[in-house]
C-alpha cells in the first residue's frame, strides 16, 4: 500500500527550512527517501532502518518513528539544487519499495 | 563507474504493438527492479529480481506485461499488445543484495501509445 506523503508542495526561500513528511499503515522495516528533478532519474537520499540505523548524505536528515510507521525529510537552510520532488519509499521487509506520490519542492532565490 | 543505462530512451508505438525496454544494470548488482511512473505520480513498482531467485511479479499491472532477466546481468520489460494505459516513464534501478543498499535508478524510458 502506497505511503502518504505531506505536503503535495512547498515554496521556499533560500535558507528556509522544510519538512517532509511520510506515513504508512503497514508496519515497516525501513524507508528511503529520494529526489527527482524534472526529466531525471530519482537519486538517492537516505535510508532509516527499524531499530535507528541511518545511512544518507551528511547534508540531510531525517526521522524514523517505528511506533507511528512516519518518517519526516528535513531540508535545513535549503539551496536552489534542493528544489524537486521528494519521494519516500517504505519497505515492509521484503525488499520491495512502495513510493509516495511525492512532494514537489520549489526553492527561489 | 558506468550507471544503470536504458534504452531507448523514448519510444512512441501504436495501441496493439508490442515493445520492449532494456535495462544494464551496474556491473556486480545482483538485484534489479523495475517502476513505471505515470505523469505527475509517484514510482509503481512492477517487478524485483534478486540474483538467481525466482522474480517477485507481484507489481505487473496484467498478463500484457512479463520481464526477463539473464543472470545478473541485462533485464528486459515486454509490453505486448500496447494500450494508451501503458504511456508512462519506466525506470529501473538496481542494487547490491541487502536491504540497506541505495537503488540506483537508471534514466527511464518514456513510452508514449497513440
Amino acid at each position: 500500500q502506497q505511503p502518504v506523503q505531506s505536503p503535495q508542495a512547498v515554496i521556499l526561500r533560500e535558507g528556509e527550512d522544510a519538512v517532509i513528511n511520510c506515513s504508512s499503515s503497514k508496519a515497516l522495516y525501513s524507508v528511503h527517501w529520494y529526489r527527482q528533478k524534472h526529466g531525471e532519474a530519482p537519486i538517492f537520499l537516505m535510508i532509516l532502518l527499524k531499530g535507528g540505523e541511518q545511512k544518507g548524505h551528511d547534508k540531510i536528515s531525517a526521522s524514523f518513528n517505528e511506533k507511528k510507521q512516519q518518517s519526516s525529510l528535513y531540508l535545513t537552510a535549503s539551496q536552489l539544487s534542493y528544489s524537486g520532488t521528494y519521494f519516500c519509499g517504505t519497505e515492509k521487509g521484503d525488499y520491495k519499495l512502495s513510493f509516495g506520490a511525492g512532494t514537489t519542492v520549489t526553492v527561489r532565490a | 563507474g558506468a550507471g544503470v543505462s536504458q534504452s531507448p530512451s523514448n519510444k512512441v508505438t501504436e495501441k496493439g504493438k508490442d515493445v520492449e525496454l532494456r535495462c544494464d544494470p551496474i556491473s556486480g548488482h545482483t538485484a534489479l527492479y523495475w517502476y513505471r511512473q505515470r505523469l505527475g505520480q509517484g514510482l509503481e513498482f512492477l517487478i524485483y529480481f534478486q540474483g538467481n531467485s525466482a522474480p517477485d511479479k507481484s507489481g505487473l499491472p496484467s498478463d500484457r506485461f512479463s520481464a526477463e532477466r539473464t543472470g545478473e546481468s541485462v533485464s528486459t520489460l515486454t509490453i505486448q499488445r500496447t494500450q494508451q494505459e501503458d504511456s508512462a516513464v519506466y525506470l529501473c534501478a538496481s542494487s547490491l543484495p541487502q536491504r540497506t543498499d541505495t537503488q540506483y535508478f537508471g534514466p527511464g524510458t518514456r513510452l508514449t501509445v497513440l
